[in-house]
């Protein structure tokens, strides 16, 4: 079972759309880290929080620890934003990640 | 900077050999860890380092080794490979723990 759970796992937008991605988790956590996978393969950090709220861009991250539940919002979507995006855990009794399968973005010109 | 380096990109094994897929930072960063990426999973830890001569097993370590003699390397050995290893793998490292990790390209393994 998945302790990361992340919705909707396909997502079709037109460009210049505001998205929003899901991450919820099942256990408590010291940090939350959002990645993206490029076509290629690729894999860059995004963002890695704990607490509120982070920006960079045109992309917003926010955690709320008491509902278990983070979001990765785009703003002005263009076709390069198309990716797969991942959420990861690291519980508070742990000390390694646990990985999302990922939602996978389509931006349309 | 290079970052995080994987190599080889692409490997084709039959099964029962053997190989070892390099992975080399440059950032000095004292955490290095091993994934794999099945189609529709999530990415798995393999075995994970924090730091030279210290290593130690993640989700899914069974059939693989690693080892760490310096800061930079972090060799990943497939001794018998198995069907069941053909994955995308992917070197990461951070400076700490619960910190960014910076991704490797990936190595994509096929076992026949």
């Amino acid at each position: 079972k998945n302790e990361v759970e992340q919705s909707p796992q396909n997502l079709t937008a037109q460009e210049g759309e505001f998205i929003t991605i899901n991450c919820s988790y099942s256990v408590g956590i010291s940090a939350l880290h959002w990645l993206q996978q490029h076509p290629g393969g690729g894999i860059v950090s995004l963002f890695m929080l704990s607490s509120g709220k982070k920006k960079h861009g045109r992309l917003i991250a926010t955690i709320n620890i008491q509902e278990k539940h983070s979001s990765l919002h785009i703003t002005a979507s263009h076709p390069r934003d198309s990716a797969v995006y991942i959420c990861a855990v690291i519980p508070n009794t742990g000390n390694q990640f646990y990985f999302g399968t990922g939602t996978s973005l389509t931006v349309i010109p | 900077n290079a970052g995080v380096t994987q190599t080889p990109k692409f490997r084709i094994l039959k099964i029962g050999q053997s190989m070892t897929l390099q992975c080399t930072q440059d950032m000095n960063h004292n955490y290095m860890y091993w994934y794999r990426q099945d189609p529709g999973m999530g990415l798995k830890l393999i075995y994970y380092s924090v730091g030279a001569g210290i290593t130690d097993k993640g989700e899914v370590p069974n059939g693989y080794n690693v080892s760490r003699s310096t800061t930079e390397d972090f060799p990943l050995r497939l001794e018998l490979a198995a069907p069941s290893q053909t994955s995308v793998y992917f070197c990461a490292s951070s400076y700490a723990g619960r910190q960014p990790q910076h991704f490797g390209d990936g190595t994509r393994l096929s076992i026949l």
